[in-house]
C-alpha cells in the first residue's frame, strides 16, 4: 500500500515569499504530524492533528507558521515570510492515533527540504 | 515537561566493533521505540519496547526497556557499514499519542 507522501521533495524560495508544502498521510490513519529537523539533528515537533479535535499547535516555531488539514486526510503546511533560518527539512508522519494504543508507530514521509536564500 | 536524553550525539567506529546507544528520561513512558533514518529519507521504526525490563533482538541490534520504563539501550554487535545512518529513539508518554523524541545519534561505521 501507498505510505506518507510529501511534496515537494525540494522547495528553494528567496527570504520573505510564503510556501506551501504539502502531506498526504496513509489511508485510515487519524493522526497526523509535522516536524522540522536540521541536517543531522533529531526531530523537532511542529503541530499535530488527532481526527476531528483541535490541533496541537504548542511547537510552532512563529505566528509566520500554520497548518490545516482538510477532511482529516491531507494536511498543508504554510510559512509566510519564509526567513533564512526556516531552512529545513519538514517531516510529515501519520500514525493510527487512538487506535494504536501503545504501539502508536509513525510513519514518515521522504519531508520537504527547504531552502531559504 | 517531558525530555528523552540520548547518548552520544555522535559515534564514528570501525566494521566489526560493538557500541551501545542510550536514552535515558526521569520520566516513565508506556512504550518506547526506535527509528533508523537514512539520508534523504524520513525515520523507519525498528522496535517498540513496552514491558519493563523487556529485550528484544533484531538480527544483530539488541534493544532493553530499564526495568523502571525510564530508560533504553540500543546495542548493535559487529556493526557493519550498513549500519550508518542516524538513530532516534522515541517515548510515548502514558495515553498521549505524540512521542517525546530523543535528538538522535549519528552513527558512521568504517569499512
Amino acid at each position: 500500500g501507498a505510505g506518507v507522501s510529501q511534496s515537494p521533495s525540494n522547495k528553494v524560495t528567496e527570504k520573505g515569499k510564503d510556501v506551501e508544502l504539502r502531506c498526504d498521510p496513509i489511508s485510515g490513519h487519524t493522526a497526523l504530524y509535522w516536524y522540522r529537523q536540521s541536517l543531522g539533528q533529531g526531530l523537532e515537533f511542529l503541530i499535530y492533528f488527532q481526527g476531528n479535535s483541535a490541533p496541537d499547535k504548542s511547537g510552532l516555531p512563529s505566528d509566520r507558521f500554520s497548518a490545516e488539514r482538510t477532511g482529516g486526510s491531507v494536511s498543508t503546511l504554510t510559512i509566510q515570510r519564509t526567513q533564512q533560518e526556516d531552512s529545513a527539512v519538514y517531516l510529515c508522519a501519520s500514525s493510527l492515533g487512538d487506535l494504536a494504543g501503545a504501539y502508536n508507530e509513525q510513519f514518515f514521509g521522504p519531508g520537504t527540504r527547504l531552502t531559504v536564500l | 515537561t517531558q525530555l528523552l536524553e540520548q547518548s552520544p550525539q555522535f559515534l564514528s567506529i570501525q566494521e566489526g566493533e560493538n557500541l551501545t546507544v542510550y536514552c535515558n528520561s526521569s520520566s516513565v513512558f508506556s512504550s518506547l521505540q526506535w527509528y533508523r533514518q537514512e539520508p534523504g529519507e524520513g525515520p523507519v521504526l525498528l522496535v517498540t519496547v513496552v514491558t519493563g525490563g523487556e529485550v528484544k533482538k533484531l538480527k544483530r541490534l539488541t534493544f532493553q526497556f530499564g526495568d523502571a520504563r525510564k530508560d533504553s539501550s540500543l546495542h548493535i554487535t559487529a556493526a557493519q557499514p550498513g549500519d550508518t545512518g542516524l538513530y532516534l529513539c522515541a517515548g510515548a508518554p502514558d495515553s498521549n499519542y505524540q512521542l517525546i523524541w530523543g535528538a538522535g545519534t549519528k552513527l558512521i561505521i568504517k569499512p
